[in-house]
């Protein structure tokens, strides 16, 4: 049964400083890894979706890498700012049919 | 596109009372939609896999008697909970995929209904 991990659980860093956020998965057969941001008691915002033959995604300030072999996922976020504050869900099918598994995110606040 | 949507968005009732949480995807068809559920400060877990046309299959340790899903076209799941108790009170999300996309595996959420039961 895939499990997935994040680390660490919560986070507060000063605005402007780069950050990484951890992602770990048991089960190295996945079809992609997802991030996804929440807002508190908000639904889910998808970031970045990397597919397995990928080894990174980036989207403006976010750089996402995956490591198949080793089960191992950062996001990277770049000059942090206030409203990147939010809750980090990383995610992944075991394969294109399954639903995803998620990690219990990280909770990230940047301080202005 | 690729746009699911949820309503209602926020519902509170009383306690033994069943609701209805109606999933729609908006601009493509899904036959396949998930439906999770979030405790506070908890990740989402699944609850059960909707399958149009067919039975939903669900989780471990969810109660598909409790838990009604019907999933009668290509684009609107309902997930209803019956006799509804306080414990039952969470943050509902559902998901569908887009089975013609590209990345047809992607799966888009919807914005969540949270359930409050007194």
């Amino acid at each position: 049964k895939q499990e997935v991990t994040q680390i660490p659980a919560a986070l507060s860093v000063p605005e402007g400083e780069n950050l990484v956020l951890n992602c770990s998965f048991t089960d190295s057969a996945i079809y992609n890894l997802q991030w996804f941001r929440q807002d508190p008691g908000k639904g889910l915002t998808s970031l970045l979706l990397i597919q397995s033959s990928q080894r990174e995604q980036t989207s403006g300030r976010l750089n996402a890498s995956l490591d198949k072999s080793s089960g191992r996922s950062t996001l990277y976020i770049a000059a942090s700012q206030p409203g990147d504050s939010a809750t980090y869900l990383c995610a992944v099918p075991n394969s294109g049919n399954t639903p995803l598994v998620f990690g219990k995110g990280t909770r990230l606040s940047v301080i202005a | 596109g690729a746009v699911v949507s949820q309503h209602p968005s926020w519902v509170i009732c009383k306690s033994g009372t069943s609701v209805k949480i109606e999933c729609r995807s908006l601009d493509f068809q899904a036959t396949t939609m998930f439906w999770y559920r979030q405790f506070p400060k908890q990740s989402l877990m699944l609850m059960a896999t909707s399958n149009e046309g067919s039975k939903a299959t669900y989780e471990q340790g969810v109660e598909k008697d409790k838990f009604l899903i019907n999933h009668a076209s290509l684009t609107l799941s309902t997930l209803t909970v019956t006799s509804a108790h306080p414990e039952d009170s969470s943050f509902y999300i559902c998901s569908a995929r887009d089975q013609y996309s590209p990345n047809r595996n992607t799966q888009y959420f919807g914005p969540g209904t949270r359930l409050t039961v007194l």
